[in-house]
């Protein structure tokens, strides 16, 4: 069976640019998570949705946006590229909402450098 | 606030050593989970433990073992007879509001044979 899949895995932009990733979730899987990985620290949370609709949300600005389709896969938009927005973006697929209730499973990643 | 610190950034050790990885947390929740992952150079989050605030039984899986200790508000986690395949970062994970997960940042392990 496919886990959670991720494209690109490797992009360059340059600043000012946006940024569409993407991520289809392990089949059956209802949620999706989106996290922020700078080199040398741990990922940071920056959206998750259940059923096609944001279950939370990161702290984060309001260029980085996402959304779930019927099918469950979802998209990372991010505006305005910043240097600083160099990093991992993972997703994380789960069968239920939360953490709490379910385990995540991660993908690959990608990984975005912005020139 | 919620946070999770993992105050070692990297550890070396030999093929066959015993080494325990910390991680100490803060949260308010009554209820919660606690998670490690690892994260091979491929940058794939791989599960390794969940635990819940409730249930503060140690935990052993093969050569991984996890000592929870509420009242310290620690994790720890425990690979005995390291090999060098184990070498990887480890983070250890809360559960929040949301829907998240709030990681430490990360304790890089390198195995030497």
């Amino acid at each position: 069976d496919a886990g959670v899949t991720q494209s690109p895995t490797h992009l360059i932009k340059t600043r000012g640019q946006h940024v569409t990733l993407r991520c289809s979730p392990i089949s059956g899987h209802k949620s999706v998570s989106w996290y922020q990985q700078v080199l040398g620290q741990g990922p940071q949370f920056i959206f998750q949705y259940y059923e096609k609709e944001e279950r939370g949300r990161g702290n984060f600005p309001d260029r980085f946006s996402a959304r779930q389709f019927p099918n469950y896969s979802s998209e990372l938009n991010v505006n305005a590229l910043l240097l600083g927005d160099s990093a991992l973006y993972l997703c994380a697929s789960s069968l239920t909402q939360g953490p709490n209730t379910g385990e995540l499973f991660f993908g690959e990643g990608s990984r975005l450098t912005v020139l | 606030a919620q946070k999770v610190t993992q105050a070692q950034t990297e550890i070396s050790v030999v093929e066959k050593e015993d080494v325990t990885l910390d991680c100490v947390y803060e949260t308010r929740d009554t209820t919660y989970y606690l998670f490690w992952y690892k994260q091979p150079p491929s940058g794939e989050l791989v599960f390794l433990i969940r635990r819940n605030s409730f249930d503060e039984q140690n935990e052993i899986s093969g050569r991984y073992s996890w000592n929870f200790q509420k009242s310290t508000s620690s994790f720890n986690f425990t690979i005995t007879a390291s090999q060098v395949v184990d070498s990887a970062v480890y983070f250890c994970a809360l559960s929040g509001n949301r829907g998240k997960l709030i990681f430490g940042q990360g304790t890089e392990l390198s195995v030497k044979p």
